[in-house]
């Protein structure tokens, strides 16, 4: 069956140190992977895609890496602050309108 | 830019009564449009999408039902809620049929 897994429900790190959230998938073929930050009430706000082409995506703190032959993508934020607390979705894309999300992981930061 | 709007933001239903929220998006044309639903501390299940004018894809099987009588404007119904339909329901475009999407406010359902 087809499964998309975020391995933390919740991880808390201490506020200047690098997050790492990861994403396992299995039975999927995507040409797209994406990862979103959604707030407690709010919708899901888009942060950053990979192609299945790319091994590595960056925009200012954040650092996303994607391997097809594991069939997983690993999402780094680097010195990370307490507004960074969120939940971070990832969500793959099957380039046919076909787009699945993980359940997410709750990041939070501490001061 | 673009906007996407959703109404209502909270909506408070008995079990069996009929159910219409609305999403508009404002500043593009012809976008595909997306209603999913997120039970709590779960992911988004997609529910419906469109690529057009009156074109609905049903991904689940429900007593929900979607149009999009505008290009801009897509509804999900419901003629008797079940209480297996409270959730947050989150209405999202793009351009084509990959990419990003971005999402609206969310409607926070609960039937009681």
């Amino acid at each position: 069956s087809q499964k998309i897994e975020q391995n933390s429900e919740a991880l808390n790190i201490q506020e200047g140190k690098t997050a790492t959230l990861t994403c396992n998938y299995t039975n999927y073929s995507p040409a797209y992977l994406q990862w979103y930050r959604q707030d407690p009430g709010r919708g899901p706000v888009f942060l950053l895609l990979i192609r299945e082409n790319e091994k590595e995506k960056r925009k200012e703190r954040l650092k996303v890496t994607f391997d097809t032959t594991l069939k997983q993508s690993l999402f780094h934020i680097t010195a990370s602050q307490p507004a960074d607390s969120a939940t971070y979705l990832c969500a793959l894309d099957q380039n046919n309108n076909d787009m699945r999300f993980g359940a997410g992981t709750r990041l939070t930061v501490k001061p | 830019s673009q906007t996407i709007h959703q109404w209502p933001a909270t909506l408070v239903q008995p079990v069996g009564s009929p159910l219409s929220l609305e999403c508009t998006v404002e500043g593009t044309s012809n976008p595909n449009l997306y209603w999913y639903r997120q039970a709590a501390g779960r992911g988004l299940q997609l529910l419906f999408y469109s690529v057009g004018i009156g074109q609905i894809s049903s991904e689940v099987p429900q007593n929900l039902s979607a149009s999009r009588p505008q290009d801009r404007q897509f509804i999900l119904s419901s003629k008797k809620l079940l209480l297996s339909d409270s959730g947050f329901y989150l209405c999202a475009w793009r351009r084509g049929w990959a990419g990003e999407q971005y999402f609206g406010p969310g409607t926070r359902l609960t039937v009681t």
